[in-house]
């Protein structure tokens, strides 16, 4: 079946620090991602939609200058999370369509980021 | 907008009876609706998915759903649960009239006891 992997796993960083989450789709191209955020014992909220060569999609109330996502190609996309501050710190869950099965979405296994 | 509803927050079921995971939706048009279920700390793994056909779905781990357009409903079912389906499950739904976006429910906590 389709993989999506996500690095790093966890992450700790120092308020006012920026860091960067990849998102890889590893058997299939994906020509669009999502990345969404989940705080503890809640749903998954979409963040941004980013298609593959342009501009990401951010909904709203999401910043985009705070939570750069860049999608570079068919398998990578990567989410920036910038001046990073103790709020930030949440699950971070990529997702990548399969351009050749459009209601096929599959999730990667999530990023922990906490901001000290 | 389309939304999903899951009316409990947790359902508890003992070792081997029947489980029942309820989930509602709406949206515009015709759905595609999905039902995902998480571990700690952990991404989504996908269940099953309705598209089209027939409208009882049968996916991973014995898990099935039933998709019922005039009660705007897609339950997941399991005959037989087991204490390792505990876990955290999400329904989700996407308008299939060309909307990108798979809007998720606020999740149902299973709980399987011995």
């Amino acid at each position: 079946g389709a993989v999506v992997s996500q690095h790093p796993s966890w992450v700790i960083c120092k308020s006012g620090t920026s860091v960067k989450i990849e998102c890889r789709s590893l058997d299939f191209q994906a020509t669009t991602m999502f990345w969404y955020r989940q705080f503890p014992k809640q749903s998954l909220m979409l963040m941004a939609t980013s298609n593959e060569g342009s501009k990401a999609t951010y909904e709203q109330g999401v910043e985009k200058d705070k939570f750069l996502i860049n999608h570079a190609s068919l398998t990578l996309s990567t989410l920036t999370v910038t001046s990073a501050h103790p709020e930030d710190s949440s699950f971070y869950i990529c997702s990548a369509r399969d351009a050749g099965r459009a209601y096929e979405q599959y999730f990667g296994p999530g990023t922990r980021l906490t901001v000290t | 907008a389309q939304s999903v509803a899951q009316p409990e927050d947790q359902v508890n079921v003992a070792e081997g009876n029947p489980l029942t995971v309820k989930c509602t939706y709406s949206v515009s048009g015709n759905p595609y609706l999905f039902w995902y279920v998480q571990y700690p700390n952990r991404g989504l793994q996908f269940l099953l998915k309705y598209i089209t056909g027939d409208n009882l779905v049968k996916g991973s781990y014995g898990f099935e759903a039933e998709f019922n357009k005039s009660q705007t409903s897609f339950h997941l079912k399991k005959p037989s649960a087991l204490v390792s389906d505990s876990a955290l499950y999400f329904c989700a739904v996407r308008d299939r009239g060309g909307g990108n976006k798979l809007t998720f429910g606020t999740g149902t906590q299973l709980k399987v006891e011995l």
